[in-house]
C-alpha cells in the first residue's frame, strides 16, 4: 500500500529556507504514470499547490507571486523521496504542507502533512 | 491563472438529504476537475477525478458532472461521515488550482 511520509523542522525563522522531504514506500517514484506534488494549506484557510515534479524530472510551479521564483522541487530516486525547498520565508508561509502522489496532477494519494511555522 | 469559485461556502443539511455543491471556472477546464473530501486534521482525499469518475473505494453516493467551466459535486444521501469541507481543483496546462472550499455541515 502506497504510503507518503512528510518530514523536516516544524519551525523555521524569517528569511531563511524551508526545507521538506516526502519519504515515499509501498511504490517507486520512478514509475513514469505519476507527478509527484506539493500542496500547503494555511491554518484555517484552503488550498494552495505549490509544485509538482515528473519521475523525468521535470518540474511544474506555481506561478502566483507569492511563490515565484522561490521554490525548487527535487527527486532522490535511490531514497525514493522528493523534496521541497522554500526561500526566503515569511509569517504568510506558515502552513501545513502535504506531498502528493499526482495522476495527472489528480492527487490520489496524500501524506499526513506537516505543520512548518514561520517565526523567530 | 484559472480561478475557481465554490458555492455555496456552506452548505446546512440533515442526514439522509441530498446535497448539491457547485464549482465553476473562470474558463473552460474541459473535464480536468476533480474533488476532495477534508475532514479535520486529515490530509484531503480523493473522491471524484476528470469531473466523473469515481475514485478506488468511494461510495455511490457520491457522483460528479460538469464539464467546461460548470461542474457538479451530488451526494445523494448524507452519511454521518460525510459532513466534511469539500474541495474543487483544476489541472489545465500543467497548473494546478483549488476552489476556496464548501462546508457541509449538520443542520
Amino acid at each position: 500500500q502506497l504510503q507518503l511520509q512528510e518530514s523536516g523542522p516544524g519551525l523555521v525563522k524569517p528569511s531563511e529556507t524551508l526545507s521538506l522531504t516526502c519519504t515515499v514506500s509501498g511504490g517507486s517514484i520512478s514509475s513514469s504514470s505519476y507527478y509527484w506534488g506539493w500542496i500547503r494549506q494555511p491554518p484555517g484557510k484552503g488550498l494552495e499547490w505549490i509544485g509538482s515534479i515528473y519521475y523525468s524530472g521535470s518540474t511544474y510551479h506555481n506561478p502566483s507571486p507569492s511563490l515565484k521564483s522561490r521554490v525548487t522541487i527535487s527527486l532522490d530516486t535511490s531514497k525514493n523521496q522528493f523534496s521541497l525547498k522554500l526561500s526566503s520565508v515569511t509569517a504568510a508561509d506558515t502552513a501545513v504542507y502535504y506531498c502528493a502522489r499526482q495522476w495527472e496532477f489528480t492527487g490520489d494519494h496524500w501524506g499526513q502533512g506537516t505543520l512548518v511555522t514561520v517565526s523567530s | 491563472e484559472i480561478v475557481l469559485t465554490q458555492s455555496p461556502g456552506t452548505l446546512s443539511l440533515s442526514p439522509g438529504e441530498r446535497a448539491t455543491l457547485s464549482c465553476r471556472a473562470s474558463q473552460s477546464v474541459r473535464n480536468y476537475l476533480a474533488w476532495y473530501q477534508q475532514k479535520p486534521g486529515q490530509a484531503p482525499r480523493l473522491l471524484i477525478y476528470d469531473a466523473s469518475n469515481r475514485a478506488t473505494g468511494i461510495p455511490a453516493r457520491f457522483s460528479g458532472s460538469g464539464s467546461g467551466t460548470d461542474f457538479t459535486l451530488t451526494i445523494s444521501s448524507l452519511e454521518s461521515e460525510d459532513f466534511a469541507v469539500y474541495y474543487c481543483q483544476q489541472r489545465s496546462n500543467w497548473l494546478v488550482t483549488f476552489g476556496g472550499g464548501t462546508k457541509v455541515e449538520i443542520k
